[in-house]
C-alpha cells in the first residue's frame, strides 16, 4: 500500500527564516510527487509537480526537490503570507489517483 | 474565469437524512474526484469518474453515492448510512483520466450534523 509521511506536522518560524519541509513515500511506481498549499477553509492550491529523482522545481521563494525516497519543500526567507498547511501527494497506477500525507502546518511570525 | 466551483460552503444533515454537495467544472476536465478530510488525516478518496456516465469507488464510498451524467457535473450524495459524515469535502478535477497532471481544486464543502 502506498504510504506519504510528512514532517514536522506543524513548523513556526520567524520572517526571513528559512527551512524545510519533509516528504517521504513508500510507493510502487512513483508517476509523479505534487506539493500543495492549502489555506484554512479553501481547498488545495497546485504548487509544483516533480517527475523523477533529481528534478527541482523553483516559485518565489519555494524550492521543491525530489530523491527517490523523499521529497522537500525548502522556504528561503518566510514571509507571513506564505503561513498555511502544506500537503505532498504521489500518483501512481493508471487512474490519476492521488495519495495524500497529512500535511505541515506552518507559521510565519513577524 | 475557469475553475470548479462547490456548493454548498457550509451543510448541515439531520439524523437519517441525506444531502447532496454540488461540484461543477467549466475546465473541461475528464476525470473528477470527490475527497474527504478530516482533522489531522490525510485527504481520502471517496469515489472517482473519469469519464461520462462511469464511475469507481475510491478507499472510503461507504455511506456515499455519486453520478456523472455530464462531463462538467459530479455531484456527492452523503447518505444516512454514512454514519460519521462531519468533514470538509473538497472535489478535484484533472484534464485527463489516465496520466500524470496535477488535481485542481474547488474550495470545499463543510458539513456538519445538527
Amino acid at each position: 500500500e502506498d504510504q506519504v509521511t510528512q514532517s514536522p506536522e506543524a513548523l513556526r518560524l520567524q520572517e526571513g527564516e528559512s527551512s524545510s519541509l519533509n516528504c517521504s513515500y513508500t510507493v510502487s511506481g512513483l508517476r509523479g510527487l505534487f506539493w500543495y498549499r492549502q489555506d484554512p477553509g479553501k481547498g488545495p492550491e497546485f504548487l509544483f509537480t516533480l517527475y523523477s529523482a533529481g528534478e527541482e522545481k523553483e516559485k518565489e521563494r519555494l524550492k521543491a526537490t525530489l530523491t527517490k525516497k523523499e521529497s522537500f519543500l525548502h522556504i528561503t526567507a518566510p514571509k507571513p503570507e506564505d503561513s498555511a498547511t502544506y500537503l505532498c501527494a504521489v500518483i501512481t497506477g493508471t487512474a490519476s489517483k492521488l495519495t495524500f500525507g497529512t500535511g505541515t502546518r506552518l507559521q510565519v511570525t513577524l | 474565469d475557469g475553475g470548479i466551483t462547490q456548493s454548498p460552503k457550509y451543510l448541515f444533515r439531520k439524523e437519517g437524512q441525506n444531502v447532496t454537495l454540488s461540484c461543477e467544472q467549466n475546465l473541461n476536465h475528464d476525470a473528477m474526484y470527490w475527497y474527504r478530510q478530516d482533522p489531522g488525516q490525510g485527504l481520502r478518496l471517496i469515489y472517482y469518474s473519469q469519464i461520462v456516465n462511469d464511475f469507481q469507488k475510491g478507499d472510503i464510498a461507504e455511506g456515499y453515492s455519486v453520478s456523472r451524467e455530464k462531463k462538467e457535473s459530479f455531484p456527492l450524495t452523503v447518505t444516512s448510512a454514512q454514519k460519521n459524515p462531519t468533514a470538509f469535502y473538497l472535489c478535484a478535477s484533472t484534464e485527463r483520466s489516465v496520466g500524470n497532471q496535477p488535481q485542481h481544486f474547488g474550495d470545499g464543502t463543510r458539513l456538519s450534523i445538527l
